[in-house]
């Protein structure tokens, strides 16, 4: 059983379309978060969510919007989609809010923009 | 949020023990250090958490000097699957933000 899942793995598309990701977590943890990892492999928070509310909106341009229907899941929509977007998204989860909380990240989904 | 510091690569071969070095200089007093483990094409995966001397577990131990400005992951006895990105982690035990991972160790374990 996959803990937590993202859809799609690979996504290309042209400049200035709209595109969502999508992820899901079956571990029953309350908090998800949404990560970007740019090709030097830095891997820097985008967004968290705690029980659907956000509690974590780092400086990420407003094209980028999440949503998140219920604690098990946190989708990523971003609009306008620009060249500096191309990168790999990770998905995670943890138990709670406190940093001390051990974090399970998807797959992650390789976003490349044209 | 303290800035960390480690090797931007490391060599091993299979069955030596590999100790990769993180430097935490600012660490602050609430501050504990994760340690993450990243393979090709997958998302990072917890290893070990300690905030002060020494964290075993059925992975790596993690030793953390008294003045806590840096921690050594410890992995005994390495094999080529352990070829991966480490990363060090170090982050306020209460509620924050800023979670931000350094650019990792590359390890690559030889046969």
């Amino acid at each position: 059983d996959t803990a937590v899942s993202q859809t799609p793995k690979y996504l290309v598309t042209q400049m200035g379309n709209d595109k969502s990701i999508k992820c899901e977590q079956n571990l029953g943890h309350d908090t998800m978060y949404w990560y970007k990892q740019d090709s030097k492999k830095f891997l820097k928070i985008m967004f968290s969510y705690n029980n659907k509310e956000l509690i974590i909106n780092e400086t990420v341009p407003n094209r980028f919007s999440p949503k998140s229907p219920d604690k098990a899941h946190l989708n990523l929509h971003i609009n306008s989609l620009e060249l500096g977007d191309s990168a790999v998204y990770f998905c995670a989860s943890s138990p709670g809010v406190t940093n001390y909380n051990e974090q399970f990240f998807g797959p992650g989904t390789r976003l490349t923009v044209l | 949020l303290a800035k960390t510091t480690q090797p931007i690569s490391m060599d091993s071969y299979e069955g030596q023990e590999v100790n990769i070095t993180c430097s935490h200089n600012n660490i602050a007093t609430n501050d504990y250090i994760t340690w993450y483990q990243q393979f090709p094409s997958q998302g990072p995966r917890f290893i070990i958490q300690g905030y002060k001397t020494k964290v075993t577990n059925e992975v790596a131990s993690l030793f953390i000097p008294a003045d806590r400005k840096s921690s050594t992951l410890s992995l005994p006895r390495v094999s080529l699957s352990d070829t991966a990105v480490y990363y060090c982690l170090v982050g306020e035990r209460e509620y924050g933000n800023k979670l931000v991972f350094g650019a990792g160790t590359i390890l690559r374990v030889k046969s």
